[in-house]
């Protein structure tokens, strides 16, 4: 059953680092032509795509410009997962995060979702 | 970036109905549009990638059609578990998948 199972702190303080791991079952980080994604939403801002790491021959990181600046998405082998690390934190972060599959090709999609971590930022 | 713009915001229907649903691409994205559907406290899911391949498991009640700018999101004999929210997505620009704002479908 393929599924994703997403772990991390709901509460950060504002400047803090936003730290969230997405466990992957029955599929694997690296597996070749499948992208691994973070997605947000909040009511104000809507879903947002924030980053994502993949590997063909050797591995990829994209980020939104409005976040490159202070996000990471690593994976890890080991453990067959991949994190989101934002820094710098502020109110306006505060939003349900979800960590996303994309099968790469012509027409490409989300189609694996984690359930979601809502994550507040407050002091 | 390419803007999404989905109308109406929000529509009221019956057990039964046929709605449809618009997306509107700030410039030509060809046939490179998704369609998922939310309920609350819960992800996304997909019903529709390439504007109107039907995604795997998904009634056959929901069709996509459209291309260029303009799109549309068909669900006929509407169903009580049909009462969520729609959301297109571009994925013309790789990687920076946007999203439209949504569409509220509600029990009239």
């Amino acid at each position: 059953q393929e599924q994703l199972q997403q772990s991390g702190p709901g509460l950060v303080k504002p400047s803090q680092n936003l730290s969230l791991t997405c466990a992957i079952s029955g599929d694997s980080v690296s597996r070749n032509g499948v992208a691994w994604n973070w997605i947000r939403q909040s009511p104000s801002r809507g879903l947002e795509w924030l980053g994502r790491t993949h590997y063909t021959t050797k591995w990829h990181y994209d980020y939104a410009p409005f976040v490159k600046h202070r996000i990471t998405v690593n994976p890890d082998t080991s453990k067959n997962q991949f994190s989101l690390d934002l820094s710098s934190v502020t109110p306006e972060d505060t939003a349900v995060y979800y960590c996303v599959r994309v099968i790469l090709g012509v027409y490409w999609y989300f189609d694996l979702w984690g359930r979601g971590t809502l994550v507040t930022v407050s002091s | 970036d390419i803007q999404m713009t989905q109308s109406p915001s929000s529509l009221s229907a019956s057990v039964g109905d046929t709605v449809t649903i618009t997306c509107r691409a700030s410039q030509t994205i060809t046939s490179y549009l998704n369609w998922y559907l939310q309920k609350p406290g819960k992800a996304p899911n997909l019903l529709i990638y390439g504007a109107s391949i039907l995604h795997s498991g998904v009634p056959s009640r929901f069709s996509g059609s459209g291309s260029g700018t303009v799109f549309t999101l068909t669900i006929s004999n509407l169903q009580p578990e049909d009462f969520a929210t729609y959301y297109c997505q571009q994925s013309y620009s790789t990687p920076l998948g946007t999203f439209g704002q949504g569409t509220k479908v509600e029990i009239k």
